[in-house]
């Protein structure tokens, strides 16, 4: 099966811009996570996407939103960008039928810089 | 509200010499662990969870709840063990919500 793919893998942003990142997940999977990776605060989850529904949510500001399509695909949105929004972005994805508590399978990631 | 620490940002170890990487969790219900690893330019990916009690790569690591540890073990390590692992954490009722420390860098040197 072909793994998570993430679109684009660079991006180079402004402040004020807005910015959209896609992901596909493995074939089957329902469930499509997002983390943002810094170096200073680590990974952090900032939500989840099952069944087209938004099942959970980070601390992250309003900022930041997603949605799923009904094959499971997902972007996510960060409006408004902040220096402090330059990040590796990653999404992950598993079946989505056991509660969560499944493993979840990351895609490459896609960096993120605002100047 | 759920937490993992993973104390050390660096070990450095010989080949051949035992590893263990700690990692400690705080959660008041019953936690799921698991290990990622990041090999060097390569995608997060799991190592081992703590329900499968599988030996992945020579690597073990045992739930203990009493001292609410997960630590990853491997009795003798490889240069291609050198890599950034990550514990997970995820809490019941918390879907696919994945918490992560924050790191520890293996490196090992001949």
């Amino acid at each position: 099966k072909a793994g998570v793919t993430q679109t684009p893998r660079y991006l180079i942003k402004t402040r004020g811009q807005q910015v959209t990142l896609s992901c596909s997940p493995i074939s089957g999977h329902r469930s499509v996570s997002w983390y943002q990776q810094t170096p200073g605060q680590g990974l952090q989850f900032l939500f989840e996407y099952f069944s087209e529904t938004q099942r959970n949510k980070g601390n992250f500001p309003g900022r930041f939103s997603g949605r799923q399509f009904s094959n499971s695909r997902s972007e996510m949105n960060v409006s408004t960008l902040e220096l402090g929004d330059s990040a590796l972005y990653l999404c992950a994805s598993s079946l989505g039928v056991s509660g969560g508590r499944e493993t979840q399978y990351f895609g490459p990631g896609t960096r993120l810089l605002v100047l | 509200a759920q937490r993992v620490t993973q104390p050390e940002k660096l070990l450095s170890v010989f080949k051949g010499a035992p590893v263990e990487l700690k990692c400690n969790y705080s959660y008041s219900g019953s936690p799921e662990l698991f290990w990622y690893v990041q090999y060097s330019r390569q995608r997060l990916q799991l190592l081992l969870r703590h329900i499968s009690r599988e030996s992945i790569k020579g690597f073990t690591a045992d739930l203990n709840k009493g001292e609410t540890s997960f630590h990853l073990k491997k009795p003798f390590a490889q240069e291609e063990d050198s890599a950034m692992y990550y514990c997970a954490l995820s809490g019941t009722g918390t879907a696919s919500k994945l918490t992560f420390g924050t790191g520890t860098r293996l490196q090992v040197t001949l």
